[in-house]
């Protein structure tokens, strides 16, 4: 499968500060990318879809202002938490599609958290 | 709203016996169908994809499609303890790049 990867693995930040995770497809060129956050025990939920050259698209609930999201390659995305709290404190997922193919594969995640 | 409903478990299976996944879901314009399997503190990987009604074999998973009746399972035979892990069933409403839906996940114990 392709592979796709994310940095930094894990971090640690003081509430109040902003703090940004980068997505990158290695093998392949991703014009859509996926940003999700998973609770402790609980499942994924998409938080916006990056599109290459234009601006993401956030689902409901999801503040675009806080989460910014900037897509300016066929190979990387990325996730600024904007004045970050510790209820922001969660784990990370990107993931991309290869090709115009439906399957879709994960980063190893980041993992936040705010004091 | 668009919805994927799995059992949470967790699902306990002896070694060697067959783990039955199943996944409900509620756009009947499903299209795409996909098992994650999620190990703790891990990320998802893509276990099988399924796209038409039947059966998909690729070494010992199993995924099968009804569109008639909603449902999507995945087949674990001769279950190791090493299967052991959360399994994500997603939908998309296309059959192309598209934003999934996913389900909470079943958790799979494979006992010795």
């Amino acid at each position: 499968g392709a592979v796709v990867s994310q940095h930094p693995s894990w971090v640690i930040c003081k509430s109040g500060t902003s703090v940004k995770i980068e997505c990158r497809s290695l093998d392949f060129q991703a014009t859509t990318m996926f940003w999700y956050r998973q609770f402790p025990k609980q499942s994924l939920m998409l938080m916006a879809t990056s599109n290459e050259g234009s601006k993401a698209t956030y689902e409901q609930g999801v503040e675009k202002d806080k989460f910014l999201i900037n897509h300016a390659s066929l190979t990387l995305s990325t996730l600024t938490v904007t004045s970050a709290h510790p209820e922001d404190s969660s784990f990370y997922i990107c993931s991309a599609p290869s090709g115009n193919l439906p399957e879709q594969f994960f980063g190893p995640g980041t993992r936040l958290t705010v004091l | 709203q668009k919805e994927v409903e799995q059992n949470s478990g967790p699902l306990s299976v002896p070694e060697g016996a067959i783990a039955s996944l199943n996944c409900t879901y509620s756009d009947r314009g499903s299209q795409s169908f996909f098992w994650y399997r999620q190990y703790s503190g891990k990320s998802p990987e893509l276990i099988m994809s399924i796209y038409s009604n039947g059966d998909k074999e690729d070494g010992r998973f199993t995924a099968q499609l009804n569109k008639a009746s909603q449902y999507v399972s995945l087949l674990i035979r001769d279950s190791q303890p090493s299967d052991s892990a959360t399994y994500l069933c997603a939908v998309s409403s296309t059959g192309t790049a598209s934003k999934l839906t996913f389900g909470t996940g079943t958790r799979l114990q494979v006992t010795l």
